[in-house]
């Protein structure tokens, strides 16, 4: 089946270590997003690239990572930087990198900080 | 910088019943607008897609309307069923047409 595979589901990390959720997409995709979602706040963007080894922030990009080296991969580290790190994150694709047009979204991640 | 507001928050219904939901968005410089169902500890699932040439789009008992000149859409369920208890979310493509701005959501309970 074509989707977004998110992994892992329930991730937890102790402060100071740097983690990294896994983003992959069959749908032939060549934009990507990853964004987090906080309880009663709106989904935030962090990064999103429109092809492969390009990529722009978002608007919460700090203390995030990501590479794009294949396009059906689009990975996200945490760093120990991002003060505050626990929450539900997205990733979705998306048809053109341009005009964007409808939008997927994988399982998500919840990241634990302990 | 674009701001989108849903209201209510949080909605509770019979089964049975017709209901509306509200988006709201400050620029009317859209590019499209796209409706989400998302259960709890899921991912979103997307519902309509609008463009911004589209008045309206329809899937099932569902049915999305979009007015960019007041900048408001409307998502309206028809004989709602417990199953569409879930967190609706409307989003906006703006300006670079890249990046997509989210309301909070509504929370819709659906009750027998």
């Amino acid at each position: 089946d074509g989707g977004i595979t998110q992994s892992p589901k329930y991730l937890f990390r102790k402060e100071g270590q740097n983690v990294t959720l896994s983003c992959e997409q069959n749908l032939n995709h060549d934009a990507m997003y990853w964004y987090r979602q906080d309880p009663g706040q709106g989904l935030r963007l962090i990064y999103y690239s429109q092809i492969v080894n390009d990529f722009q922030k978002g608007d919460i990009a700090e203390g995030y990572s990501v590479s794009r080296e294949k396009k059906e991969s689009f990975p996200l580290t945490v760093t120990s930087a991002q003060k505050n790190p626990t929450a539900f994150y997205l990733c979705a694709s998306s048809t053109s990198g341009g005009v964007a047009g409808e939008l997927f979204f994988g399982e998500g991640s919840r990241l634990t900080v302990l | 910088k674009q701001e989108v507001t849903q209201i209510p928050a949080a909605l509770s219904v019979p089964e049975g019943e017709n209901l509306v939901l509200n988006c709201s968005f400050t620029d009317s410089a859209i590019y499209n607008l796209q409706w989400f169902r998302q259960d709890p500890g899921k991912g979103l699932t997307s519902l309509l897609l609008i463009q911004s040439s589209q008045r309206e789009q329809t899937s099932g008992r569902l049915n999305a309307s979009l007015d960019k000149s007041s900048g408001r859409s409307t998502l309206y369920i028809a004989a709602s069923q417990p199953g569409d208890s879930a967190t609706y979310l409307c989003a906006v493509i703006t300006g670079g047409g890249n990046k997509l701005t989210f309301g909070t959501g509504t929370q819709l309970k659906v009750e027998l």
